[in-house]
């Protein structure tokens, strides 16, 4: 079984700032997904980043990008430029790599809340 | 906007009663999952169906059961409900490049 932990339950961050958020887990698994999803106070579950594991080169999305570390099972998140509309929670979160009969069913860590301050 | 449709987005219902989740995935996939987030907790997975048919169960309560219809859409039924069944269900559905778009959430309140 998997499993995603996430050290940080409350961070905070002044605006325009950078910010990275811990994330590590735990499998046998050689090829997997691992996701970043922010979830705002409308408790909306938005997907901000994904990182497949056979790829070494971290993932980026705009001021969002990861340090993926697969010998030390390290998934962490920076935000540059921090702005008001990032405070949230951020779950990360592992996906088995896709199978037809099995379910690929994604395991989250317990979250970390994010409140970015003006 | 996922795509991914759910309703209701609120239910109130009394102890012991029943209720119907539903949710319509994004065109084209075929896998929808059952995720339960209680208050101030992270995501558990429920259950997951794969074009009608059901690959995995997570923690899933007895008193739960979910089915995945021809046209894709999907209902979780909650029965006997207690107080501690309220939380927020999210369905989500996965294209085969893994990836998971949620819907917008029903939150539950069991009173």
């Amino acid at each position: 079984a998997q499993t995603v932990t996430q050290s940080q339950p409350e961070m905070s961050v002044q605006e325009a700032e950078t910010v990275t958020l811990s994330c590590t887990y735990d499998t046998s698994e050689n090829n997997y997904y691992l996701f970043w999803y922010k979830q705002p106070p409308s408790r909306q579950m938005i997907l901000v980043i994904r990182q497949e594991a056979y790829k070494q080169q971290n993932a980026t999305e705009n001021r969002f990008s990861v340090n993926f570390q697969k010998a030390a099972k390290s998934f962490s998140l920076k935000i540059s430029d921090s702005q008001l509309g990032d405070t949230a929670m951020y779950f990360c979160a592992f996906m088995k790599h896709y199978r037809l009969n099995a379910g690929n069913m994604l395991t989250f860590g317990g979250g970390t809340r994010l409140m970015v301050k003006p | 906007d996922s795509g991914v449709t759910q309703t209701p987005k609120h239910l109130i219902t009394a102890t012991g009663q029943r209720v119907t989740l539903r949710c319509s995935p994004r065109s084209g996939d075929l896998s929808v999952y059952w995720y339960q987030q209680s208050l101030d907790q992270g995501l558990q997975f429920l259950i997951h169906y794969y074009n009608g048919e059901e690959r995995a169960k997570g923690n899933i309560l007895e008193r739960f059961s979910a089915q995945q219809f021809p046209d894709l859409h999907s209902e979780l039924n909650l029965s006997s409900l207690e107080l501690g069944d309220s939380a927020l269900y999210f369905c989500a559905s996965s294209p085969p490049q893994g990836k998971a778009f949620f819907g917008q959430g029903t939150r539950l309140t069991v009173v």
